[in-house]
């Protein structure tokens, strides 16, 4: 079946600090991969996706690279600041879009 | 690009009463919009599937007596939570479904809604 596997938090980081939050999953067929941000009291907000195979995603600064050999979608960027703190969701899709599997959300503080 | 709204972005309600939450496609049609449920530093939960015209399909433990749905048109889907008690209380996000092709169809995310219920 399809699931996705999201590093646990939370994480706190200082500013300017990298950031990785691992995310790995497990799919049948070819799906698209989703990085979604939730700040304090918020919805959710798109920030990157990548619908094949050696596609990078990227925005704002994050980057997130579909690797079908390692099954992962790791997001990363290289200097984080005090705004970037909010929970991150990875989350696979179908082709078909009818069903949608959120991993369980990394929390992100980031400090001055 | 595709934006879902909906209304209202947050709501509190007295024990016993019933609150409709409304998911819109804006810029485009939806027969099929999708109705999660997210607690308190928890990931989202799918709910059910609201198809247009037709009945919603409901997850499993999902009361659909209790969480009446229906999508009465292509850019409209509503969300009655009947008779709610504080254990409704919850973050309620819609989604929506672009066709964008034959073979790519995705979702788009409204900004939630949440209910406390008093």
């Amino acid at each position: 079946g399809n699931s996705v596997t999201q590093m646990e938090g939370p994480v706190t980081l200082s500013e300017e600090a990298f950031l990785t939050i691992n995310c790995t999953y497990t799919a049948t067929g070819y799906p698209s991969l989703f990085w979604y941000v939730q700040y304090p009291g918020e919805g959710l907000q798109l920030l990157l996706k990548a619908t094949k195979a050696d596609d990078k995603g990227s925005n704002k600064g994050f980057e997130a690279t579909y690797r079908k050999e390692t099954t992962s979608f790791h997001l990363e960027k290289g200097s984080v600041q005090v705004s970037d703190s909010a929970v991150y969701f990875c989350a696979l899709s179908t082709n078909t879009g009818n069903q949608f599997y959120f991993g369980t959300g990394t929390s992100l503080t980031v400090i001055p | 690009g595709a934006v879902v709204s909906q209304h209202p972005s947050w709501v509190i309600c007295k024990s016993g009463t019933s609150v409709k939450i409304e998911c819109r496609s804006l810029d485009f049609q939806a027969t099929t919009m999708f109705w999660y449920r997210q607690f308190p530093k928890q990931s989202l939960m799918l709910m059910a599937t609201s198809n247009e015209g037709s009945k919603a399909t409901y997850e499993q433990g999902v009361e659909k007596d209790k969480f009446l749905i229906n999508h009465a048109s292509l850019t409209l889907s509503t969300l009655t939570v009947t008779s709610a008690h504080p254990e409704d209380s919850s973050f309620y996000i819609c989604s929506a479904l672009l066709i964008a092709s034959s073979s790519y169809n995705e979702q788009f995310f409204g900004p939630g809604t949440r209910l406390t219920v008093l």
